[in-house]
């Protein structure tokens, strides 16, 4: 159980045009959704925690006009970054966080989706 | 805000033991996390701690001291597959991570 998926894997667009990241919980209701950011041999930075049929919470610095995240069902939520530039090229990862009937896993436990890699040229 | 240090790189023989400690100072804590992560994948649970104590799942172990804001992760019988960064991340209803151990198993 705890499967999350990010579709696509891999992207490479060009600068100026916007691109679609989904994430899905496959096997569980997602109550909250998270987008991380990670560069390369850096840590993952939370960008903005979504919960389902609310507004997007976003994390100082980032640019809520930039990154629209949408979480508009349980299992689904996207992340759309807009006006693509070379600087967004990143590696984004979404996890998800959901409710449990049995102890384990713990309930506070996020599940991370494979991410995707997003090239901007 | 957090405050989370681990080190940054580690290296052991296949077969031993690795300790890697997390300190942090936070102003709102509802556990520790440890994840294991993969070069160019992403982070999988392995351990979550929110009372003082060990918790033991196999190979791994984690422990806590709320008190001392310390954590640590034990990687016991190491193998190969075990090369990877490890993470410590506070809950504080979202994760802060800390910038993570990378962890080189020799042969």
């Amino acid at each position: 159980g705890a499967v999350v998926s990010q579709h696509p894997s891999w992207v490479i667009c060009k600068s100026g045009t916007s691109v679609k990241i989904e994430c899905r919980s496959l096997d569980f209701q997602a109550t909250t959704m998270f987008w991380y950011r990670q560069f390369p041999k850096q840590s993952l930075m939370l960008m903005a925690t979504s919960n389902e049929g609310s507004k997007a919470t976003y994390e100082q610095g980032v640019e809520k006009d930039k990154f629209l995240i949408n979480h508009a069902s349980l299992t689904l939520s996207t992340l759309t970054v807009t006006s693509a530039h070379p600087e967004d090229s990143s590696f984004y990862i979404c996890s998800a966080r959901g409710l449990w009937t049995a102890r384990l896993p713990p309930q506070e436990t996020q599940y991370f989706g494979p991410g995707t890699r997003l090239l901007v040229l | 805000g957090q405050n989370i240090d681990q080190p940054t790189e580690m290296t052991a023989t296949e077969g031993a033991i690795v300790q890697i400690n997390c300190t942090y100072q936070t102003s709102g804590f509802n556990g520790l996390f440890w994840y294991q992560q993969h070069a160019g994948e992403a982070p999988t649970f392995l351990s979550y701690n929110v009372l003082d104590g060990l918790e033991e799942k196999g190979r791994f172990s984690s422990f806590l001291s709320r008190s001392k804001g310390y954590s640590y992760l034990l990687l016991k019988e190491l193998q190969m597959k075990d090369s990877a960064s490890y993470l410590c991340a506070i809950n504080d209803y979202k994760l802060s991570f800390g910038a993570g151990t990378t962890v080189t198993v020799r042969a």
